[in-house]
């Protein structure tokens, strides 16, 4: 069975930084993409990060550049996303996904405050 | 980039009737290799979202038949015959041809 499993998140201040965690099983991993969405309370889905399999190439919509850093360690059957810099627009609840988001984790709530 | 429009934002439907999607994109979703690149999602109360339909008129894996989509290069449907009282919650389409992906508003099924 696939699955994907979040964690790391939380409330942080505004300008922290966070780094979120994504634990797969059930497929391989190494031979997959791996993509990060988000979607703020009551809103609807925005992708934020994508990785290609060897993790070589990285993607990242303008609204995240330059502060989030997603990566993958194909070894530990796991991927990341470094939140740099945050802002109080990046709350929502962040789900990792597979190729075509063809599965999903749960997600992990990144609540940004002060 | 490319702007996903869905339609209608809401709709609510009989048990045993059919409902229809409505998407529609800002570019051509049809990739020089033939295909087109559209996908439908639901997110169901509370859960993640599910992959329903994946390169505009292929049934995702465990997806009941009831579910089907079609189009063109810019215009896209997804229907649902039959609806059954587990099929509510909000259906995504999605654009997976370039980046930056996106995503149109979401359209909340509702059971009558």
């Amino acid at each position: 069975e696939v699955q994907l499993v979040e964690s790391g998140g939380g409330l942080v201040q505004p300008g922290s930084p966070l780094k979120l965690s994504c634990a797969a099983s059930g497929f391989t991993f190494s031979s997959n993409w791996l993509n990060w969405i988000r979607q703020a309370p009551g809103k609807g889905l925005e992708w934020v990060a994508s990785i290609n399999p060897d993790g070589s190439s990285t993607y990242y919509p303008d609204t995240v550049k330059g502060r989030f850093v997603v990566s993958k360690d194909n070894a530990k059957n796991t991927g990341y996303l470094q939140m740099n810099n945050l802002r109080s627009e990046d709350t929502a609840m962040y789900y990792c996904a597979g190729t075509v988001f063809d599965y999903w984790g749960q997600g992990v709530m990144v609540t940004v405050s002060s | 980039d490319i702007v996903m429009t869905q339609a209608p934002l809401s709709v609510s439907v009989t048990p045993g009737e059919s409902a229809s999607i409505s998407c529609r994109s800002s570019k051509s979703l049809l990739h020089s290799n033939g295909i087109t690149y559209v996908y439908w999602y639901l997110q169901k109360p509370g859960k993640s979202p599910q992959l329903l339909i994946y390169r505009m008129s292929n049934l995702a894996s465990g997806v009941p038949d009831r579910f089907s989509g079609s189009g063109s290069e810019t215009d896209f449907t997804l229907k649902i015959s039959r609806v059954e009282a587990e099929d509510v919650g909000i259906y995504y389409c999605g654009q997976l041809l370039e980046n930056p992906l996106t995503f149109g508003s979401g359209t909340k099924l509702e059971i009558k």
